[in-house]
């Protein structure tokens, strides 16, 4: 059974860093392509990004709202992937959720319980 | 705003059906499979149908997928209480170079 845990959400001000790690068991993990989501409060899922496995090319894709400020990585020797934010804004405000990529380009079949990132002064 | 368009809510009776429609264009659903999920309440969400009308392992045969040129739709057969949430459809968009999400359907069972 594949299992996908997230950590590092947490309150920061406007503007602020923080970095989110999602770790994966269950699975050849390098061969993994993953990817996250997030959900504004009262709101729908939003796609944010995805890495694909370094045997594809290790490349990031990223949704338009995101691009520039956040950057998603991996370290294959840990199982983890990383959602690094920067220059966060209030609507960023949201509930993060891991999720392995089981089926391209993005089927989504294994989740993670999701982490509460709140950005607010 | 999302480019793929659902109705906020649907509803069907205890054992009966419910069709939820997905509208996109040829950039997303013309182009690429179609991925519904659920959510329930509280719950993170959950793959029902990949690419177009495939159930993951463990999915009921009760949800069934099916496309036809710029749409989609997913079925819901003999309803239960239980698939009371939240269900989108997906699919790569290749103008956006991004993975879109419907604007999501509430379902409720009367």
């Amino acid at each position: 059974e594949v299992q996908v845990v997230e950590s590092g959400g947490g309150l920061v001000q406007p503007g602020g860093s923080l970095r989110l790690s999602c770790t994966v068991s269950g699975l050849s993990f390098t061969d993994a392509w993953m990817s996250w989501v997030r959900q504004g409060p009262g709101r729908g899922l939003e796609w944010v990004g995805r890495i694909k496995s370094k045997r594809s090319g290790g490349t990031t894709d990223y949704a338009a709202p995101v691009r520039g400020r956040f950057s998603i990585s991996r370290d294959d020797s840990k199982s983890t992937i990383y959602l690094q934010m920067n220059s966060l804004r209030i609507e960023d405000t949201a509930v993060y959720y891991c999720a392995h990529i089981a089926w391209a380009p993005v089927a989504m079949n294994s989740w993670g319980q999701g982490g509460l990132v709140t950005v607010s002064s | 705003q999302s480019v793929l368009t659902q109705p906020p809510s649907a509803s069907g009776t205890p054992g009966l059906w419910v069709t939820i429609p997905c509208s996109g264009s040829s950039a997303n659903i013309g182009k690429n499979p179609v991925n519904w999920y659920q959510q329930l309440p509280r719950t993170a969400p959950k793959l029902l149908i990949y690419k177009n009308n495939q159930r993951p392992s463990g999915v009921p045969d009760r949800f069934s997928g099916s496309k036809s040129g710029t749409s989609a739709s997913l079925a819901i057969s003999g309803l239960y209480s239980e698939d009371e949430g939240d269900y989108y459809c997906a699919a790569w968009d290749d103008s956006l170079n991004a993975y879109v999400f419907g604007t999501g359907t509430q379902v409720t069972v009367l």
